[in-house]
């Protein structure tokens, strides 16, 4: 079984402002790590995927993830935040084989962007 | 990218009835559905896989004959919720993964579905 824990439930930051989400995982067997993020009301849209290679991963919308095995995190990063980045964003996990795609889930991290 | 269609967006409905949530891709088939359950302020927890042709397979602690789950044909995948009480009252969010195709390695979600029980 696995376990996801986003570190802060919610992350106020300013426009322009680097910003830094916090994830750590729990798995007895490998995992392929994923961040998503939700608008209000809406489904998920994936930003990033860990399967294999290179650490530092990059996604949509300038964001960037690294994993790291030792510490057993995916923490996910933006250099220089916008306003519409703010909404609601989960840190997710899967196993392989036949149980690739039932993803376990962070309690979630809401991003809110002042201006 | 692969496109997954989840309807309707809203439902309001009365106890003890019952409320169909249809989750269809569009453009890949899906042996494999999940749906996914999100309570306010909460995160998504994983409620059933839906296989193609066969039983859908249930997470611990979630009622099959409460939540029937039909995974008739490769392109769609129904949740019934039946005899709906208002704590049934939650955000249901399918995925599907196109297995045959190039972004296999990713699950797609449907826009979810804000189910109110009154």
């Amino acid at each position: 079984a696995q376990s996801v824990t986003q570190l802060d439930s919610q992350v106020p930051v300013f426009e322009e402002a680097p910003v830094e989400l916090r994830c750590n995982y729990s798995s007895s067997v490998s995992v392929y790590l994923f961040w998503y993020v939700q608008y209000p009301n809406q489904g998920l849209q994936l930003l990033l995927k860990y399967l294999s290679g290179s650490t530092l991963v990059k996604g949509i919308n300038g964001f960037e993830a690294e994993f790291n095995k030792s510490q057993t995190s995916f923490h996910l990063r933006k250099p220089s935040v916008h306003i519409s980045d703010t909404a609601e964003y989960f840190c997710a996990v899967t196993a392989g084989g036949t149980s690739y795609g039932k993803l376990t889930f962070g309690q979630g991290t809401i991003l809110t962007v002042h201006p | 990218g692969a496109v997954v269609s989840q309807h309707p967006s809203r439902v309001i409905c009365k106890s003890g009835t019952s409320v169909k949530i249809e989750c269809r891709s569009l453009d890949f088939q899906a042996t494999t559905m999940f749906w996914y359950r999100q309570f306010p302020k909460q995160s998504l927890m994983l409620m059933a896989t839906s296989n193609e042709g066969s039983k859908a397979t249930y997470e611990q602690g979630v009622e099959k004959d409460k939540f029937l789950i039909n995974h008739a044909s490769l392109t769609l995948s129904t949740l019934t919720v039946t005899s709906a009480h208002p704590e049934d009252s939650s955000f249901y969010i399918c995925s599907a993964r196109d297995v045959f195709g190039t972004t296999n390695t990713e699950a797609f979600f449907g826009q979810g579905t804000r189910l109110t029980v009154v």
